[in-house]
């Protein structure tokens, strides 16, 4: 069955330091990978997607399948980057989501 | 353009009382339907999903139980809830296959 494994509940660092939240995967197909972000009070929402290959607001991640991470990194954090991020495997003919347990990034001054 | 409803926002229920959470999707047609749950400390789970009206898939055996009686209408239900059914509840959908999820607001759900 597939997995998704996000090692950090929480994440704190200082202002303008480069951040990676880290995600690795278990699926024995062909892994299709979103990063979703949770800003307090706002819904959970699709930060990026690894087909894609877009950096949306300064965030990128590269699917690494010979080590199954898809680490999501941003070279200068900012305040309003603070929020919860989970990584997720969409499987199947549903496009089902497995997520992962998220970790909290906290942006400091 | 699409949007996805949620309700009630909160809900507060006694052990062994029935549930009838309401999901609901305007602007669009024929869409997958997702409910998730997330219970304390934990990610988000897959409870159910739907494809079409009447078609119902269960990810996980538990408690609950989920319809979709109309193409944009989607409902998790139980008739006798757990003090482990508490949990933030995630509707969501998406239009086809390999499109992003949309999620709604989310119900707070406490069992006491």
């Amino acid at each position: 069955a597939q997995r998704v494994t996000q090692p950090e509940k929480l994440l704190s660092v200082f202002k303008g330091a480069p951040v990676e939240l880290k995600c690795n995967y278990s699926y024995s197909g062909s892994p299709e990978l979103f990063w979703y972000v949770q800003y307090s009070r706002q819904r959970l929402q699709l930060l990026l997607r690894h087909i894609s290959r877009e950096s949306i607001k300064g965030f990128t991640a590269d699917l690494n399948k010979g080590e199954t991470s898809f680490h999501l990194k941003k070279p200068f954090a900012q305040e309003e980057d603070s929020a919860m991020y989970y990584c997720a495997l969409s499987t199947g003919t549903a496009s089902k989501l497995t997520f992962g347990t998220g970790t909290r990034l906290q942006v400091t001054l | 353009s699409q949007t996805i409803h949620q309700w009630p926002a909160t809900l507060v229920q006694p052990v062994g009382s029935p549930l009838s959470l309401e999901c609901t999707v305007e602007g669009t047609s024929n869409p997958n339907l997702y409910w998730y749950r997330q219970a304390a400390g934990r990610g988000l789970q897959l409870l159910f999903y739907s494809v079409g009206i009447g078609q119902i898939s269960s990810e996980v055996p538990q408690n609950l139980s989920a319809s979709r009686p109309q193409d944009r209408q989607f409902i998790l239900s139980s008739k006798k809830l757990l003090l482990s059914d508490s949990g933030f509840y995630l509707c969501a959908w998406n239009p086809d296959r390999g499109h992003e999820q949309f999620f709604g607001p989310g119900t707070r759900l406490t069992v006491l």
